[in-house]
């Protein structure tokens, strides 16, 4: 079946600097979403990517979407305590499947 | 009031004990999922359905019913439960759209400890 993994596993950054977060799929995806979860919270949606090679910006987020359509990444800007949290990918591999599959997510602390 | 509702939000039970917990929504939607979250892993579907006549397992069913009881109310049972069922449980919703659109919709969660 579908596999989506994400590394790294976790991810302790002084504040200010920068964070990534990367997502590769073992097939080929239609879209993928990305998720955050705050501690004791639950997962929120941020953005979805379709396009091969597509990029989006969230002021300090930027999302990126693979040539091929298998790998994505999420980048932080100069991180703010505020970014704390679990950051899940979920892949959806064809059209019509309805299934989205998540990675095993990346836990983000900040240290102030 | 939260659009995506779970019942009950903590639950402590015993190894063999039946065990149900409740989702519903008031989105509007179609398409209902039952995830779990272990630390480290991330969320596995565990079933999903896209109506009330369409049930679907996911890829760690094994254990584990649910009923879809209207459009609103997807509920997921545990018919004896065992401790390596402690877990965190999410219900989600997702709209019925054109292919590569729609994002999950989660509920709160509902935190499961079996003894």
């Amino acid at each position: 079946g579908q596999q989506v993994m994400q590394i790294p596993q976790y991810q302790h950054v002084q504040e200010g600097e920068d964070f990534t977060t990367y997502c590769n799929s073992s097939t080929t995806l239609s879209n993928i979403q990305w998720y955050k979860q705050r501690p004791g919270g639950h997962p929120v949606f941020l953005i979805q990517l379709v396009k091969s090679g597509e990029v989006k910006k969230q002021k300090r987020l930027t999302f990126q979407f693979g040539e091929a359509k298998k790998n994505s990444s999420l980048h932080i800007t100069a991180t703010q305590t505020t970014d704390v949290g679990t950051y899940f990918c979920a892949g959806e591999p064809g059209a019509g499947s309805y299934q989205l599959t998540f990675g095993k997510g990346t836990k983000l602390s900040v240290i102030p | 009031d939260a659009d995506v509702t779970q019942t009950p939000r903590n639950r402590i039970t015993k190894t063999g004990k039946r065990i149900m917990l409740e989702c519903s929504q008031t989105k509007g939607h179609d398409r209902m999922y039952w995830y779990r979250q272990d630390p480290g892993l991330g969320l596995r579907l565990i079933y999903y359905s896209f109506d009330v006549k369409d049930i679907n397992k996911g890829e760690i069913s094994d254990g584990y019913s649910v009923s879809r009881q209207a459009q609103a109310k997807f509920s997921l049972s545990l018919e004896s439960a065992i401790p390596n069922q402690t877990a965190l449980y999410f219900c989600a919703t997702r709209p019925t759209s054109d292919a590569n659109t729609g994002e999950l919709f989660f509920g709160e969660g509902s935190r499961l400890t079996v003894l």
